[in-house]
């Protein structure tokens, strides 16, 4: 069974850093690709990034509203992917989901998610 | 970027109907479109990708349809477990964007 399970979420001030941790399970992390996705408190979903696998690169994408900010990455000999957000702004506050990534026709699309973690920016 | 717009926003229906949500892409998109349901305060569930292909585990209720830039979901015969938000989203390119969200609501 495909497992995801988020840590590192918690209170931040602005301007400070923070680090998520996504640890994967039950599938060959290696092979996947994985992405980061949030929800402001009330809100839609919004895509924050992905990174591919190294088979395709590893390299990753960001939405416009973190690109600069937050960088993806990952550690296929731990099966975890991870989120660095430097410079957190208020409107950072959300929860953080990551979801395994399924690749197909050179495209990506979302299968599994985890239950997600909550970043709020606060001082 | 490509503007996802769902309509309607939110939609009361009774078990046992059949609902229908549309997701409009801004520019073409051709089938690459998933759509997710989520209950509150958890996490979202991959319904549908590549417009109408079921993710393993939906029930057939559940069915999508579309391509370019329009497409919808159909929920055949709405189940109590079914009342939740949904929302559409394309892959088209390397910018993923979200609808806004439909919820659906006991009537």
């Amino acid at each position: 069974e495909v497992q995801l399970v988020e840590s590192g979420g918690g209170l931040v001030q602005p301007g400070r850093s923070l680090t998520l941790s996504c640890t994967a399970s039950g599938f060959t992390f290696g092979d996947s690709a994985m992405s980061w996705v949030r929800q402001a408190p009330g809100e839609g979903l919004e895509w924050v990034g992905f990174i591919r696998s190294k088979t395709y690169s590893g390299t990753a994408d960001y939405a416009a509203s973190v690109k600069g900010r937050f960088t993806i990455s990952r550690d296929d000999s731990k099966s975890i992917a991870y989120l660095q957000m430097n410079s957190l702004k208020a409107e950072d506050t959300a929860v953080y989901y990551c979801s395994k990534v399924i690749r197909t026709w050179g495209k990506y699309y979302f299968e599994t998610w985890g239950q997600g973690t909550l970043v709020t920016v606060s001082s | 970027d490509i503007q996802m717009t769902q309509s309607p926003s939110s939609l009361s229906a009774s078990v046992g109907d059949r609902v229908t949500i549309t997701c409009r892409a801004s520019q073409g998109i051709s089938n690459y479109l998933a759509w997710f349901q989520q209950k509150p305060g958890r996490a979202p569930k991959s319904l549908i990708y590549a417009a109408s292909s079921l993710q393993s585990g939906v029930p057939s209720r559940f069915s999508g349809s579309g391509s370019g830039t329009d497409f919808t979901l159909t929920i055949s015969s709405l189940q109590p477990e079914d009342f939740a938000t949904y929302y559409c989203q394309q892959y088209s390119d390397y910018l993923w964007t979200f609808g806004q969200g439909t919820k659906v609501e006991i009537k």
